[in-house]
Parts: structure tokens; sequence; C-alpha cells
């Protein structure tokens, strides 16, 4: 089956510094993949829409300075949280949709990110 | 906005009960529903789906049901047992094949389902 890897699978950084995030699809190739965030007992909210080769999609409300996206590959898409802060403490997921199958998506296992 | 909601937050259940999590949906221009299992610290696992021209699809020992006159989703677990203890998310597809929000999830705001032995 399709699989989603995400790393580090959680992280602990000092607020000010950066932290980069990865996610790839392992078996399939994923020109669209999509970043979430999730606070504790909350659900998923859709951060921003990741398409390999362009630009990233953001939603609305979320600071696309601060929170870098790269997909550079088909397989790999970056999510990298500048100048971190104790509230940007949370747990990010991926997911990654097939290219050939429309509307199939696969998600990561998580990371959890806590800034001190 | 458009949002998908859920009407009960916690579920609790014996073992070897029927579970049934409900949802509501805002969007009626969403096409497709996905029902989301997450245990705590992981992702969330694809359970069953359902596309809006179906109302109901069953899997091993889930069904899911779709009400588009009142834009309801259900899902209904047979025989709960203990691993099925877990919080449980529908999403919604937003909007249809080829338009601007087509691929992106909308999240329910979950239910947590305990399933007693």
């Amino acid at each position: 089956g399709a699989v989603v890897s995400q790393h580090p699978s959680w992280v602990i950084c000092k607020s000010g510094t950066s932290v980069k995030i990865e996610c790839r699809s392992l078996d399939f190739q994923a020109t669209t993949m999509f970043w979430y965030r999730q606070f504790p007992k909350q659900s998923l909210m859709l951060m921003a829409t990741s398409n390999e080769g362009s630009k990233a999609t953001y939603e609305q409300g979320v600071e696309k300075d601060k929170f870098l996206i790269n997909h550079a590959s088909l397989t790999l898409s970056t999510l990298t949280v500048t100048s971190a802060h104790p509230e940007d403490s949370s747990f990010y997921i991926c997911s990654a949709r097939d290219s050939r199958l429309a509307g199939e998506q696969y998600f990561g296992p998580g990371t959890r990110l806590t800034v001190t | 906005g458009e949002s998908v909601g859920l009407h009960l937050p916690t579920l609790s259940v014996q073992e070897g009960d029927n579970s049934i999590i409900n949802c509501a949906y805002s969007n009626s221009a969403s096409d497709y529903f996905i029902w989301y299992k997450q245990e705590s610290g992981k992702g969330p696992q694809f359970i069953i789906d359902i596309r809006s021209n179906m109302d109901k699809r069953q899997g091993q020992r889930v069904t899911v049901l779709l009400n588009k006159t009142v834009k309801h989703l259900s899902l209904q677990i047979a025989a709960t047992q203990p691993g099925d203890s877990a919080v449980y998310f529908c999403a919604e597809n937003g909007g249809k094949a080829g338009g601007t929000s087509y691929g992106k999830l909308t999240f329910g705001q979950g239910t947590i389902l305990t399933v007693h032995p």
C-alpha cells in the first residue's frame, strides 16, 4: 500500500530557531502534498497545498514567510518553521496525493514540534 | 464559511456493541467524503470513503451512510473492539474535480470513541 513518511517524528527546538520537517511518498509519486497542523484535542487544519515545481498555496491566516514549503521532487515536500515560537508547538501532519489516482490521499505519521 | 462538524464529541460503548458516529457537512458541492481513524500520536488512517452518487457503502465491519438531503454522514462500526478506540474524523473533499478547492480536505471536529472490555 501507499506509504508516506515524515522526518523527524518529533523535535524540540529553542525559540527563534528554524526547524525543517520532511514529507516523503515512498512508493508512489505525488504532484500534490498537503500540510496540516493539529493542536491537542483538536481537528486537523489545512495549512497549505504543496505543488511539485511551483509555489505552495497557503490557507487564509497562514503566514507564508513563517511556514516555508518546498516541493522539489515528486516524492518530497519540506515544511520549514522559521523563527519558531512556543505557540508554533503542534503536531504537523502531511498527506500526499497519488498522481495516478484522483482524490486518493495518504497521510504521514506526523511530526511533534515542541518549541521551548 | 464551509465546515464539517460532528454531533457527538465522545462515545463510549461496550465491546461487541455496534457504534454509530455522526457528522454534518455544509458544503453541498462536496462530492467525496472520507472517514479517518486517528490513534494518539499518529496520523489519520483511512477507514472508508463514499462518493455523493451513493448513499451507502460497506467495508469490513464498517458502513458509511450518506444523506445528501440533510447533509449528514455516519460511520457504523459493527462488533466494536477495544482496538477501535481512537478519534474518528469525517472529512469532505472540497468542491468538484477541476475546481480550485478540489483535493483539499476539510475535517470535522472529531469524535472520541472509547470501547470498554
